[in-house]
């Protein structure tokens, strides 16, 4: 199993802050990876795919990057709806998930 | 719109089989894509469980492979989840969500609301 690890694990930042959440994989997964986020008592809503491609109708301050095992996501400026949990999900071997990254206002 | 809703027991005794249903409106599942069930356990790890393909095929995550069964009942829309022989260690939320893939995308862009089921005598 390919094992992905996000950190950290609870980020505090405030509003209008650049904010980078971190996804490593035990192994190369060659850019095959999507970033969701889940807000409280929701579904989770897909932001990213394939590393840097923004899904339709999120906007335009995430961004994705990265390559081989490490990547990340970037909230160019934090607003208050972006308090969530963040989670990556790899697909270049079956699918597996990290635990996420709880992000919350300061 | 397409929606997603989970439906099923909220409390299952170990060594039961644990039976939810996913009821898709706005998309017809024969129609196209992989239709599949993820779990989220306390904690927030989360794990793909398997999916049903448009065409009926299956394809499971190995851990689970003898536990688990994805069937489909067409005529209504639904797709189901049967795992077997549970343990408290199922206890967790379970989510039905569509999968999209074409070039070297693949994602799950539709989720359902989920549904907590707790293993517990």
């Amino acid at each position: 199993d390919i094992q992905m690890t996000q950190s950290p694990s609870l980020l505090s930042a405030s509003v209008g802050d650049r904010v980078t959440l971190s996804c490593k994989a035990s192994q190369n997964i060659y850019k095959y990876l999507n970033w969701y986020q889940q807000k409280l008592g929701e579904a989770p809503k897909l932001l990213i795919y394939y590393t840097n491609s923004l899904q339709t109708g999120i906007p335009s301050r995430f961004s994705g990057s990265g390559s081989g095992t490490d990547y990340t996501l970037t909230i160019s400026s934090l607003q208050p709806e972006d308090v969530a949990t963040y989670f990556c999900q790899q697909y270049n071997s079956w699918n597996t998930f990290g635990a996420g990254t709880k992000l919350e206002l300061k | 719109e397409i929606q997603l809703q989970e439906s099923g027991p909220g409390l299952v005794k170990p060594s039961q089989s644990l039976s939810l249903t996913c009821s898709v409106t706005g998309y017809t599942i024969t129609s196209g894509y992989d239709w599949s069930w993820i779990r989220k356990f306390p904690g927030n790890k989360m794990e793909w469980m398997g999916y049903i393909s448009y065409s009926g095929s299956t394809n499971y995550n190995p851990s689970l492979k003898s536990r688990i069964s994805i069937t489909r009942d067409t005529s209504k829309n639904q797709f189901f989840l049967q795992l077997n022989s549970v343990t408290t260690e199922d206890t967790a939320t379970y989510y039905c969500a569509r999968s999209t893939y074409y070039g070297y995308a693949y994602y799950f862009d539709y989720w359902g609301q989920g549904v907590m089921v707790t293993v517990s005598s």
